[in-house]
């Protein structure tokens, strides 16, 4: 069984360029979570997504990011316009039932911006 | 709010010493709590869980016990193993849309 996959593992893009980060959860798992880890810090939560809808999007910053789970193919985070700020390793996890009973997550996807 | 603190560190022990690192927390309602180990360049592991008061959970010789009255929720371990370096984080859900993680602390075991 295949776990939680997140690629690419490294993406480096340029200030003003896009950046998509993939994730396909754990086979059957129709929850996926996003989540950011900034240099030295701990996890932040950035969106809950449960196939097609969004439904806890508290964590993410209202400019230039978003995030979608459509019903065939991977979770997409999407950063517009990146600035250097948003050089951090994004984790995705999934679930098979909302995760009060913990997740699995993935290996996450490191992203510099240069 | 709901918030995590852990013990900062680094930490550093020699193998075979007793590991104990320091959790509590904050929440609005009652929460399910969780260690999580994360190796250098992959993902977090679950390591263990505990979802009520009182509660221990323990995996791999780790454990750490639910404290209602301490609001805390601390990492031990008897014997620590080389392969044991790696960072742990604790955290919390309420609700499971979302985990609160602490800081993680980063333990370097060496022979």
């Amino acid at each position: 069984n295949a776990g939680v996959m997140q690629n690419p593992r490294h993406l480096v893009r340029r200030r003003g360029q896009e950046a998509r980060l993939r994730c396909s959860p754990v086979k059957g798992h129709s929850h996926v979570y996003w989540y950011r880890q900034l240099p030295e810090e701990g996890l932040k939560f950035m969106v809950y997504l449960q196939k097609e809808n969004i439904i806890d999007e508290s964590g993410m910053p209202k400019e230039r990011f978003s995030a979608e789970f459509p019903k065939e193919g991977p979770s997409i985070l999407r950063i517009q316009q990146v600035v250097r700020g948003d050089s951090a390793a994004y984790f995705c996890a999934s679930s098979s039932k909302r995760g009060k009973d913990g997740y699995t997550f993935g290996s996450g996807t490191r992203l510099t911006v240069v | 709010g709901n918030s995590v603190t852990q013990m900062e560190g680094p930490v550093t022990l020699s193998e075979e010493a007793f590991l104990t690192i320091n959790c509590t927390y904050t929440a609005t309602g009652y929460p399910s709590l969780f260690w999580y180990v994360q190796y250098p360049g992959e993902g977090l592991q679950l390591l263990l869980k505990a979802t009520k008061a009182d509660d221990k959970g323990s995996n791999k010789g780790f454990e750490a016990t639910y404290r209602k009255e301490t609001t805390s929720f601390h990492l031990e371990k008897g014997s620590v193993q080389v392969s044991d370096s790696a960072v742990y984080f604790c955290a919390l859900s309420v609700t499971g849309n979302q985990f609160y993680f602490g800081t993680g602390t980063s333990l370097t075991v060496i022979p």
